[in-house]
């Protein structure tokens, strides 16, 4: 199985200020016959179902608002959200799925708190 | 707008078999280029992917979770389903179903999830 390893666990940051947390995969998750990351970003609020924010390492899904960054290659990854905002508090996991069996696997989670 | 939603028993016993169905609407579960697949978050904690599964019938399980799970659809109903047996405390979780955009897509819809607890 491929590991998923994000750190921090948890941060917190002002609002308005850049928030960075990092993803760091065990094995490569860029195929290269296309030149593609299987990596995705997830936002989780309480309650709520996790919402596919990144997919393909960098591509913004519609409607997410492009304080959110995806970057990365490989096996080391980032998500930015370059101007922290009340409404970004959440759970954001990191997800590969470049691998068969399982399909996917997950990040442990990073806990986003306003300082 | 494509909506996926849960339903089935929030509490089931120990060694019993979990069932849970999901229901497609705003879409066609027959769409050739998506999957639809089953996620579980224990409370407070993190996400395991369960098993996947095509309109056809091809399957795709968690190789730690294959022997105690089924997944099967139907597509006269716009519904597929999760079987999970021999449960213990460990399978209390909140079931979520969601659409996949290909088998090596990410899952891009989800539904609401459902609480199932494992308890005599």
């Amino acid at each position: 199985d491929i590991v998923m390893t994000q750190s921090p666990d948890s941060l917190a940051v002002s609002l308005g200020e850049r928030a960075t947390i990092n993803c760091k995969s065990s094995q490569s998750v860029l195929y290269s016959s296309n030149g593609k990351n299987y990596l995705a970003w997830y936002q989780q609020k309480p309650g709520q179902p996790p919402k596919l924010l990144i997919s393909w390492a960098s591509t913004r899904e519609s409607g997410v608002p492009d304080r959110f960054t995806g970057s990365g290659s490989e096996t080391d990854f980032t998500l930015t959200i370059s101007s922290l905002q009340a409404e970004d508090v959440a759970v954001y996991y990191c997800q590969q799925y470049y691998d068969t069996l399982p399909l996917y696997t997950f990040g442990q989670g990073t806990k986003l708190e306003i300082k | 707008q494509l909506q996926l939603q849960e339903s089935g028993p929030g509490l089931v016993k120990p060694s019993e078999t979990l069932s849970l169905t999901c229901t497609v609407s705003g879409g066609s579960i027959r769409s050739r280029s998506d999957y639809w697949g089953w996620i579980r978050q224990p409370p407070g904690k993190g996400l395991e992917w369960i098993g996947s599964i095509y309109y056809s019938g091809d399957t795709y399980y968690n190789p730690s979770l294959k022997s105690r799970v089924t997944i099967s659809v139907d597509t006269s109903k716009s519904q597929f389903s999760l079987k999970l047996s021999s449960l213990t405390a460990a399978d209390t979780a909140v079931y979520y179903c969601a659409r996949q955009g290909g088998l090596f897509g990410p899952p891009d819809y989800w539904g609401q999830g459902t609480l199932v607890t494992v308890s005599s």
